[in-house]
C-alpha cells in the first residue's frame, strides 16, 4: 500500500527543545516537501528536496533543518530558534520527471504543540 | 517573490447553491494546480491546468486558467455538503527552462455548506 507516514500524529514539546517530525514515502518519489500550516495562512513551503543528499530552503526556513539521506526519508528538526513553531506540518513527495501531472501527494501531518 | 493570492478566505451557501473560488499571481505560472482539504484532512489534487485560457471539467466543478496565466477559478454547481473542506490554488513556475518547479500556494477558501 503505497503512500506517505507521518510520525506521530500529535506532538507535545516544551518551549527551547528541539523537535523532529517524521516523514517518510515508499512512492519512490525524487522530491519531497515540508509545509507549515496556520489558520488563514494556506500552506508555507519550509524546505524542499529534489534528490538524495541535496535540499533547498523554502520561504520560512528559518528555525529549521532537514537531512535527506535516504531517498525515503526526510525528517523535519524544529528548533528552539523558531520563534512560533506550534503549526501544522505536512509533509508531500512529488515525482517531476515522471510527465503528466506533477501532482503532490500528501502526508496526514503532525500537529505539534510548544507548551 | 511570488505570490499567489485567493479569495474569498470563506464562503457559506446553502446546499444546491452555486461556489466560485479565484486565484490571482503576481507573476505569470508555468501551471496552476488545485487542492482540497477536507477537516481534519490533508490536501489531495484535484488537477492541474497548464495551457492558456485552458478550462476542464470534472463532474460539478469546472477549472479555469486566465489568459495571461496569471489567473484562475473553480466553480462548484449545486453544491453538496460533500464539497465542505479548504480549496486550495497552487501555482508553479519552471525557472530557466526546466521541467520543475516549487509550488506556491494560495491561502485557501474555506467552503462550509448548510444542509
Amino acid at each position: 500500500d503505497g503512500g506517505i507516514t507521518q510520525s506521530p500524529k500529535y506532538l507535545f514539546r516544551k518551549e527551547g527543545q528541539n523537535v523532529t517530525l517524521s516523514c517518510e514515502q515508499n512512492l519512490n518519489h525524487d522530491a519531497m516537501y515540508w509545509y507549515r500550516q496556520d489558520p488563514g495562512q494556506g500552506l508555507r513551503l519550509i524546505y524542499y528536496s529534489q534528490i538524495v543528499n541535496d535540499f533547498q530552503k523554502g520561504d520560512i526556513a528559518e528555525g529549521y533543518s532537514v537531512s535527506r539521506e535516504k531517498k525515503e526519508s526526510f525528517p523535519l528538526t524544529v528548533t528552539s530558534a523558531q520563534k512560533n513553531p506550534t503549526a501544522f506540518y505536512l509533509c508531500a513527495s512529488s515525482d517531476p520527471l515522471a510527465g503528466g501531472y506533477n501532482e503532490q501527494f500528501f502526508g496526514p501531518g503532525t500537529r505539534l504543540t510548544v507548551l | 517573490g511570488q505570490q499567489v493570492m485567493q479569495i474569498p478566505q470563506y464562503q457559506h451557501v446553502q446546499e444546491g447553491e452555486d461556489f466560485t473560488t479565484y486565484c490571482n499571481s503576481s507573476t505569470t505560472l508555468s501551471n496552476i494546480q488545485w487542492y482540497k482539504q477536507r477537516p481534519g484532512g490533508h490536501p489531495v489534487f484535484l488537477i492541474q491546468l497548464v495551457k492558456s485560457g485552458e478550462v476542464k471539467k470534472q463532474k460539478r466543478l469546472t477549472f479555469q486558467f486566465g489568459e495571461a496565466k496569471k489567473n484562475s477559478s473553480l466553480h462548484i454547481t449545486a453544491t453538496q455538503t460533500t464539497d465542505v473542506g479548504t480549496y486550495f490554488c497552487a501555482g508553479s513556475i519552471f525557472p530557466g527552462g526546466t521541467s520543475y518547479g516549487k509550488l506556491t500556494f494560495g491561502q485557501g477558501t474555506i467552503l462550509t455548506v448548510h444542509p
